[in-house]
């Protein structure tokens, strides 16, 4: 299983809503990550989990809010949204991050996210 | 920090040879990757440089030179399912909190026309 699942596929939320992004692999990955991306423009990191513990936050506003339940579990939880943050979410999964070689990160199909 | 450059769109022809260019500067430099997105989709993994020199998979190819910054996608035989942005994306070491973590560059929208 070399897949990255996404749920949902699309949501619409008002400015007040509370919602949350889910992302899950199985490829016993250790490394799990969250990106932003704008029409027409590349994928911005926002956060990385490393063996279940945030190791990176790209100073991302305190409206969103990750967690890492478990090894294979990714959420993203959002409240007071604007609609500036409309864009599509992308989870992925590497084995680590501090290791060299070709660890390719494996990307989700996305959650498209539009805040109304 | 990181900067990485790529041209914005380029077109060639069905069954012709591409080759999109990726200049890149960077602190902790561990790995340049370039990685295939077709529109509303995921971006997928096409091939890993670390070292100077050419790495060829198939119809891609991609080549690395750390001293000059600098690497290429070459893409041949090329098919009209390989219309797509392509992107460069360097693996640098995150000094502030450690591990590594990947910048993309602006990425490179091929059209393939017949």
């Amino acid at each position: 299983d070399t897949e990255v699942t996404q749920t949902p596929k699309h949501l619409v939320m008002g400015m007040t809503n509370k919602k949350s992004l889910k992302c899950e692999q199985h490829m016993g990955h250790r490394a799990m990550y969250w990106y932003k991306q704008k029409a027409k423009k590349p994928p911005e990191l926002m956060f990385v989990y490393s063996y279940e513990k945030l190791s990176i936050n790209e100073s991302v506003p305190s409206r969103f809010s990750p967690e890492c339940p478990n090894s294979s579990l990714l959420n993203l939880h959002l409240h007071a949204l604007q609609p500036e943050d409309s864009a599509l979410y992308l989870c992925a999964s590497s084995q680590e991050t501090d290791s060299g070689g070709d660890n390719e990160q494996f990307f989700g199909p996305g959650t498209r996210l539009t805040v109304l | 920090g990181q900067n990485i450059d790529q041209p914005t769109e380029m077109t060639a022809t069905e069954g012709a040879i591409v080759q999109i260019n990726c200049t890149y500067q960077t602190s902790g430099f561990n790995g340049l990757f370039w990685y295939q997105q077709h529109a509303g989709e995921a971006p997928t993994f096409l091939s890993y440089n670390v070292l100077d020199g050419l790495e060829e998979k198939g119809r891609f190819s991609s080549f690395l030179s750390r001293s000059k910054g600098y690497s290429y996608l070459l893409l041949k035989e090329l098919q009209m399912k390989d219309s797509a942005s392509y992107l460069c994306a360097v693996r640098g070491f995150y000094f502030t909190g450690g591990g590594n973590k990947l910048t993309f560059g602006t990425g490179t929208q091929l059209k393939v026309e017949l």
